[in-house]
C-alpha cells in the first residue's frame, strides 16, 4: 500500500440498504477526512478525526457515520441510503490537522437508485 | 457553506499562456492550499502558503497570498495540455483546523 486506498471503486445500491466505505491509509497520519463531490457543490466534509479514538462532524454529517478505531483505518457508514447520497467519496489524511497538506485517495463513485 | 470561493469558474486558453486563478474567503486564515484534480481522480496537492506568506513558488506555479483582500491567486506560466484539470483552494481558519474547500475552477489548455 502506498498513500491512501479506497474500497469499493464504486457501487449501486438500493436505497435503503446499508453500506461501508472503506479507507485505509499507510502514512500514520493522525488526522483524517470524508468529503463528498456533487457537480457544481465542491467538496464538502461529512466527517473527520484528528486522532484515533475521537470525530466530528462537518458540514453534510446526517446520514453518515465514522469510527476511529485505529490510526490508518477510517470507514464510513450509509446506514439507510438514500438516492441524495449518490455521490463520489474522498477519503484523505493529513498528518496534523489543519497546517499540512491533505493526501487524497482515489475515491469511491457510489450510486443509490 | 464555502468559505473560499474560486474565480473564474472555467478558463479555457491555448498552450503556453499562463493561467491565473483566484480565490476568495471570508474569514482569517491560517493557511491556504491549492490542489489539481484531474478527472476521476482524487485531489493532488499542489502549495500551501501560511497566512503570514505573500507568495511562494513551485516550479511553473507561483501563488500570492493577499490578506487585506482575504484572496490569492494561482498562477500557472507557460501551461501545457497537460495541466488541463479542475483547481481547488482549501482554507484553513483559526480555531477550526478544518480545512473548507472551493468549489473549483476548472482549467482547460489546448493544444
Amino acid at each position: 500500500i502506498a498513500g491512501i486506498t479506497q474500497a469499493p471503486t464504486s457501487q449501486i445500491l438500493a436505497a435503503g440498504r446499508r453500506m461501508t466505505l472503506r479507507c485505509t491509509q499507510d502514512m500514520r497520519h493522525n488526522a483524517m477526512y470524508w468529503y463528498r463531490q456533487d457537480l457544481g457543490l465542491g467538496l464538502r466534509l461529512i466527517h473527520y478525526s484528528n486522532t484515533a479514538g475521537t470525530t466530528g462532524k462537518g458540514e453534510v454529517p446526517d446520514g453518515y457515520s465514522v469510527s476511529r478505531a485505529n490510526t490508518d483505518d477510517f470507514p464510513l457508514t450509509l446506514a439507510s441510503a438514500v438516492p441524495s447520497q449518490t455521490s463520489v467519496y474522498f477519503c484523505a489524511a493529513e498528518p496534523e490537522a489543519g497546517y499540512n497538506e491533505q493526501f487524497f485517495g482515489p475515491g469511491t463513485r457510489l450510486t443509490v437508485l | 457553506s464555502q468559505q473560499g470561493e474560486e474565480d473564474p469558474q472555467a478558463l479555457s486558453i491555448q498552450e503556453g499562456e499562463n493561467a491565473t486563478m483566484n480565490c476568495s474567503y471570508k474569514t482569517s486564515i491560517n493557511n491556504l492550499q491549492w490542489y489539481r484534480q484531474n478527472s476521476g481522480r482524487g485531489l493532488v496537492h499542489l502549495i500551501l502558503i501560511r497566512s503570514n506568506e505573500r507568495e511562494k513558488h513551485s516550479g511553473r506555479l507561483r501563488v500570492t497570498l493577499d490578506t487585506s483582500k482575504k484572496s490569492s491567486s494561482l498562477l500557472i506560466t507557460a501551461s501545457r495540455a497537460a495541466d488541463t484539470a479542475s483547481y481547488f483552494c482549501a482554507t484553513v481558519s483559526g480555531g477550526s483546523y478544518i480545512p473548507t474547500f472551493g468549489r473549483g475552477t476548472s482549467l482547460i489548455v489546448h493544444p
